[in-house]
């Protein structure tokens, strides 16, 4: 089956625009987790989303959102980009999230923003 | 507060050389969860392993394998006769919850597997 796709794969901005970032979860899947991978901060987890409601949030300023459809499809948005945003953004999904017993996270390829 | 330590930065061997991969973890929850994943240059990280807290049983996976260790709060990754195809970053992770998809993720080791 067709795992998690990220769009668009790479993409230039400039400081003080916005940014809206797609993820189509692999099929079936509810949950829907987004993470900020860096060289100096590594991968941090930004947030997560099931049933179209946000779950779970990490430690990121409010320019950091996101939001989850009825068909699970999630986009993050990033506005008033600054230059530390640069980053690689990898969604992740799973079927209700990491269970008791069983579960695991799919990422995607990401998304590879550069703030100039 | 949850934190995984990968102390090795990165590593390099040559190909068919063993390797271990350590991490170290740090919790305060009775119950938590624990992954390997592996990122190829591609970018997206690939699922190895997911280890529960009331599960110390270490793991054999073809030429990888998991040392579990509660007592050192370690989860180290060995890969055997090694190949170049195993080059990537790998990453260890935590959680403490259920219904969640958090990971506290370390740092990462680079490895290289030279021919």
């Amino acid at each position: 089956k067709a795992g998690v796709t990220q769009t668009p794969r790479y993409l230039i901005k400039t400081r003080g625009q916005q940014v809206t970032l797609s993820c189509s979860p692999i099929s079936g899947h509810r949950s829907v987790s987004w993470y900020q991978q860096t060289p100096g901060q590594g991968l941090q987890f930004l947030f997560e989303y099931f049933s179209e409601t946000q779950r779970n949030k990490g430690n990121f300023p409010g320019r950091f959102s996101g939001r989850q459809f009825s068909n699970s499809r999630s986009e993050m948005n990033v506005s008033t980009l600054e230059l530390g945003d640069s980053a690689l953004y990898l969604c992740a999904s799973s079927l209700a999230g990491l269970g008791a017993n069983t579960g695991e996270l799919f990422f995607g390829e990401g998304s590879r923003l550069t703030v100039l | 507060a949850q934190k995984v330590t990968q102390a090795q930065t990165e590593i390099s061997v040559v190909e068919k050389e063993d390797v271990t991969l350590d991490c170290v973890y740090e919790t305060r929850d009775t119950t938590y969860y624990l992954f390997w994943y592996k990122q190829p240059p591609s970018g997206e990280l690939v699922f190895l392993i997911r280890r529960n807290s009331f599960d110390e049983q270490n793991e054999i996976s073809g030429r990888y394998s998991w040392n579990f260790q509660k007592s050192t709060s370690s989860f180290n990754f060995t890969i055997t006769a090694s190949q170049v195809v195993d080059s990537a970053v790998y990453f260890c992770a935590l959680t403490g919850s259920s219904n969640t998809g958090k990971l506290i993720f370390g740092q990462g080791t680079t490895l290289q597997v030279k021919p």
